[in-house]
């Protein structure tokens, strides 16, 4: 397998742009995560999904974050408007139900000028 | 909030045994600890993980206190490649009902030096 992958690796943008960023799990995996790293804060969880399914976006930051899951194999997390906070790395992780190992993408590097 | 402590750095000697410790004095009974490692640019990736008896992969050693309160991460013959940040996490095991997510602290950045 593959791992998971993540696209763009690297985004630049302007401030008020619509960002997208992908990400495709593992497949067979039912669980994927979305998290973001900051020298500030670390590595935060945004959200995660279950079997397509949201079960806790506690950690999105606010309205301007958006995350779906169309399907088993594809996620996006959208930022609109970005702003120069969101600058960060963001890593996609998955993990199969019952098992102990989760695995991330190599992430993508957002800049926000 | 993370339910680990962990020492902000260490250094260790190329070839020599690497041990980073981690306070988890708030660990209840059914939550395990988990190690996952972070090497500059890169996604975090697991190395071990377990619930009260010592363990022992490919990768590390763990090794759990009686009392459960805390806990130490063996690299036995650490590499250049082997520096990173470590960190330790508590949760919930697999399938016992809890939640999935990982919740990282600021964990150790071990340098491994020639």
């Amino acid at each position: 397998d593959a791992g998971v992958i993540q696209s763009p690796r690297h985004e630049v943008t302007e401030m008020g742009q619509e960002v997208t960023l992908r990400c495709k799990p593992i497949s067979g995996h039912d669980y994927l995560f979305w998290y973001r790293q900051t020298m500030m804060r670390g590595l935060e969880l945004l959200i995660y999904f279950n079997n397509n399914v949201p079960i806790d976006d506690s950690g999105m930051p606010e309205d301007r974050f958006s995350a779906k899951m169309p399907n088993a194999s594809f996620s996006t997390l959208k930022i609109q408007p970005s702003e120069p906070r969101d600058s960060a790395v963001y890593f996609c992780a998955s993990i199969r139900q019952g098992e102990e190992t989760q695995y991330f993408g190599p992430g993508t590097r957002l800049l926000v000028l | 909030d993370a339910k680990t402590t962990q020492p902000p750095s260490m250094d260790c000697a190329e070839g020599r045994a690497a041990n980073l410790p981690c306070n988890h004095s708030t660990i209840s009974g059914n939550e395990y600890v988990y190690w996952y490692r972070q090497i500059h640019s890169q996604g975090p990736q697991y190395i071990i993980h377990g619930l009260k008896n010592n363990e022992t992969n490919e990768m590390a050693s763990l090794i759990i206190t009686e009392d459960r309160k805390s806990s130490t991460l063996i690299l036995p013959h650490a590499t250049l490649r082997d520096t990173a940040v470590y960190y330790c996490i508590v949760r919930s095991t697999a399938g016992q009902g809890g939640s999935e997510k990982l919740v990282f602290g600021k964990g150790t950045k071990l340098t491994v030096n020639p």
